[in-house]
């Protein structure tokens, strides 16, 4: 089956510097999506990028389908920003089922 | 807002003590998922519905059963909880599966006495 690999594993940074998560998959994927898990448990779906570019405020991803890799970018890091971001992915070989990274964990300091 | 809601947000019963999760979803969506995510880790996915189509994953324990008695509605029933399905359940749904997003509801972390 597909693996996802998430880097780094675990990030530290800075209220106010910027950061570069990423994904990296082993076959072509009909979706992947970038999730923020916060401290409480709740999963925000950030973004479905499948290929190209998406900004939402400080936040953007990129995926490169042909590559496969996927990157999030956050500028500006908050406090807020803090918790697990997940990338998952589905591909060719299951339709409907989401396969997981395992994560990269966020500490924004103040 | 169309929306995927989970009830109760926190659930506490005791150790083999039958147990249901609800999920109720506005967004008309023909998937509905259910995960199970234990604390540190990535959610894994027990089973899923495509409409009244049920697909339970390989190595789902048959402790863990799912109703979806209509479009809007789907039960997760935990038959006889141990101290292991201590966890986070997540719902989510996704319009048609592979090409669509899946959208989550905000969980339901189940506590065993």
């Amino acid at each position: 089956g597909i693996q996802v690999e998430q880097s780094p594993p675990d990030l530290i940074l800075q209220e106010g510097a910027n950061s570069t998560l990423r994904c990296n998959f082993s076959d072509s994927v009909n979706n992947l999506q970038w999730f923020h898990q916060n401290p409480w448990g709740q999963l925000i779906n950030l973004f479905y990028i499948p290929s190209g570019t998406k900004q939402n405020g400080r936040l953007s991803a990129t995926t490169v389908a042909t590559e496969r890799y996927s990157l999030l970018y956050i500028s500006s890091s908050q406090t807020t920003d803090s918790g697990v971001y997940f990338c998952a992915v589905v591909y060719a070989g299951n339709n409907r089922k989401l396969i997981w990274g395992l994560g990269t964990s966020l500490a924004v300091n103040p | 807002d169309a929306m995927v809601i989970q009830n109760p947000r926190y659930q506490v019963t005791q150790f083999g003590k039958p147990v249901t999760l609800s999920c109720s979803q506005t967004l008309n969506h023909n998937v509905m998922y259910w995960y199970q995510q234990k604390s540190s880790q990535a959610p894994k996915l027990l089973f899923h519905y495509y409409d009244k189509d049920f697909n339970n994953e390989a190595d789902t324990p048959d402790n863990f059963q799912s109703r979806r008695p209509n479009t809007s509605f789907c039960f997760l029933d935990i038959r006889s909880p141990g101290l292991g399905d201590a966890a986070m359940y997540l719902c989510a749904t996704s319009r048609e599966g592979g090409y669509q997003p899946q959208h989550f509801g905000d969980g339901t972390r189940l506590s065993i006495l």
